[in-house]
C-alpha cells in the first residue's frame, strides 16, 4: 500500500538557518503530494502540494519539488523564523482504485526555530 | 468563514464508557473525513462520509465504532466501550467535493481522546 516516510525529529534551528525536511514515498500509479503544517493547538494547514512529477509547490518561503524519480518530496527553507515552529507532515494522495481522498501521512516532523 | 469546528477538545473516558466526538465542517462543505493519530504515528484514514452517507469506511476498526454525518447536525464519531487503546487524537476533515489531487482537505483541532 502507499506509505510515507519522513525525516525523524525533532529539529532544532537558529533562527535564519536553513531548513530540509526529507520525505520519500511509496505509491502506485501518481500521487499527489502535500505538505501539511500544525501550529501548537491547532488543527493542520495545508502548506504546499504538487500534483505531477516536476512540480514546485511554494508557500510563504517554503518550498517543496515533486521528484519522481527518486519518489522524494523534500520540503525547504532559506531562513527560518521562530514563528516557523510546529508540526510538519507530508501526506499523499493516491491516484488509483479511485480512492483518491485518502490522505497517507509521515509520522511528522517537530521543527523548533530559537530566536 | 469559521474553519473545521471539532469538539469537544479534550475528552477522558473510563475503559468500558462510550466516546463521542464531534465535527462541524466549513460552511458549503458537504464532505466529511476522520482521521486517527495514534502516539507517535502519522494520521490514518478511518472513515469518509458525505450528507447521510457512508461512502468509504475502510479505515474504521469493525467493532466498537460507527460514524454518521446526519442531514442536520454535526458529523459524529462514535467509540463504544472504549479501551485504553482508543487512546488518540482524532481529526475530521472537510471539502466542499470529494477531495483528492486538487481538491483540498481542510482539518479541524482534533479531539484528544484519553482512555483511563
Amino acid at each position: 500500500g502507499d506509505s510515507v516516510t519522513q525525516m525523524e525529529g525533532p529539529v532544532t534551528l537558529s533562527e535564519e538557518a536553513f531548513l530540509t525536511i526529507n520525505c520519500t514515498y511509496t505509491a502506485t500509479g501518481y500521487p499527489s503530494l502535500f505538505w501539511y503544517v500544525q501550529y501548537p493547538g491547532e488543527g493542520l494547514q495545508l502548506l504546499l502540494k504538487a500534483t505531477k512529477a516536476d512540480d514546485k509547490g511554494s508557500n510563504k518561503g517554503f518550498e517543496a519539488t515533486y521528484r519522481k524519480e527518486t519518489t522524494s518530496f523534500h520540503l525547504e527553507k532559506g531562513s527560518v523564523q521562530v514563528s516557523d515552529s510546529a508540526v510538519y507532515f507530508c501526506a499523499l494522495s493516491g491516484r488509483s482504485g479511485g480512492s483518491n481522498y485518502k490522505l497517507t501521512f509521515g509520522k511528522g516532523t517537530l521543527l523548533t526555530v530559537n530566536p | 468563514n469559521a474553519g473545521v469546528m471539532q469538539n469537544p477538545r479534550h475528552l477522558v473516558r473510563r475503559r468500558g464508557q462510550e466516546a463521542r466526538l464531534r465535527c462541524s465542517p466549513m460552511k458549503g462543505h458537504s464532505h466529511v473525513y476522520w482521521y486517527r493519530q495514534l502516539p507517535e504515528e502519522g494520521l490514518k484514514f478511518m472513515v469518509y462520509l458525505q450528507k447521510e452517507n457512508i461512502i468509504d469506511e475502510s479505515g474504521m476498526p469493525k467493532e466498537r465504532f460507527s460514524a454518521e454525518f446526519p442531514k442536520e447536525g454535526p458529523s459524529i464519531l462514535r467509540i463504544q466501550q472504549v479501551v485504553r487503546g482508543d487512546s488518540a487524537a482524532y481529526f475530521c476533515a472537510s471539502s466542499p467535493r470529494v477531495a483528492g489531487g486538487q481538491e483540498t482537505q481542510y482539518f479541524g483541532p482534533g479531539t484528544r481522546l484519553l482512555v483511563l
